[in-house]
């Protein structure tokens, strides 16, 4: 069983909609929990990093993380064709301070106009 | 503009021939890291490396080697012995301990071998 879960789509919603994107984990000890954004053919960019618990809010994204269900979430408000790409998830432990992200497989988001 | 640099961009090779890789930053961060994305996978740790001359291996380390000579570099190379070269490789880089879950990655390169 792989130790982050995340669901590859493909999920495709009309411009405006919100997009719901979320990871499971296994392992309690992450602490650390990102976001990142692909467009095909790129690189990821980070688009949010959350530590523990909590919401954490920028523009149109919000991050939750949940962690006595193990459980991350990613909302995209008012979506734009140009929020079109691969979103990956990632986390890491505290004590592994030299950064070994483990990544989720990643979600591929289409937005229609 | 700061930034981490790949080249090239896509790259063909035959098999049996080893192939290098490279990967440059100019963010001045301490860290650096090689991953491989395949399809469905998501990104697998290759080797990451926290400061010069120094690199540990990562989960699927068999096949690579690294070297970290200069604190900007950090070239990958993928050897006759890895099984299944062909995929996307991305480099990243951190200011390591306590901002090391911020990575940021190069634009990757994509490695075909016949």
């Amino acid at each position: 069983q792989k130790e982050v879960e995340q669901d590859p789509g493909p999920l495709s919603v009309p411009e405006g909609a919100i997009v719901s994107l979320n990871c499971t984990y296994s392992n309690s000890a992450f602490q650390y929990f990102m976001w990142y954004r692909q467009y095909s053919r790129k690189g990821p960019e980070l688009l949010m990093y959350t530590y523990s618990s909590g919401n954490k809010e920028d523009g149109r994204f919000t991050a939750q993380v949940d962690k006595s269900s193990k459980y991350i979430s990613l909302f995209i408000r008012d979506s734009q064709p140009s929020d079109s790409a691969t979103y990956l998830c990632a986390m890491t432990y505290p004590t592994d301070s030299w950064g070994k992200l483990q990544f989720g497989a990643g979600t591929q988001v289409v937005v229609t106009p | 503009d700061g930034g981490i640099t790949q080249s090239p961009k896509y790259l063909f090779r035959k098999e049996g021939q080893n192939v290098t890789l490279s990967c440059e930053q100019n963010l001045n961060h301490d860290a650096m890291y090689w991953y491989r994305q395949d399809p469905g996978q998501g990104l697998r740790l290759i080797y990451y490396s926290q400061i010069v001359n120094d690199f540990q291996k990562g989960d699927i380390a068999e096949g690579y080697s690294v070297s970290r000579e200069k604190k900007e570099s950090f070239p990958l190379t993928v050897t006759s012995a890895q099984k299944n070269p062909t995929a996307f490789y991305l480099c990243a880089s951190s200011y390591g301990q306590g901002r090391s879950y911020e990575q940021y990655f190069g634009p990757g390169t994509r490695l075909t071998v016949t």
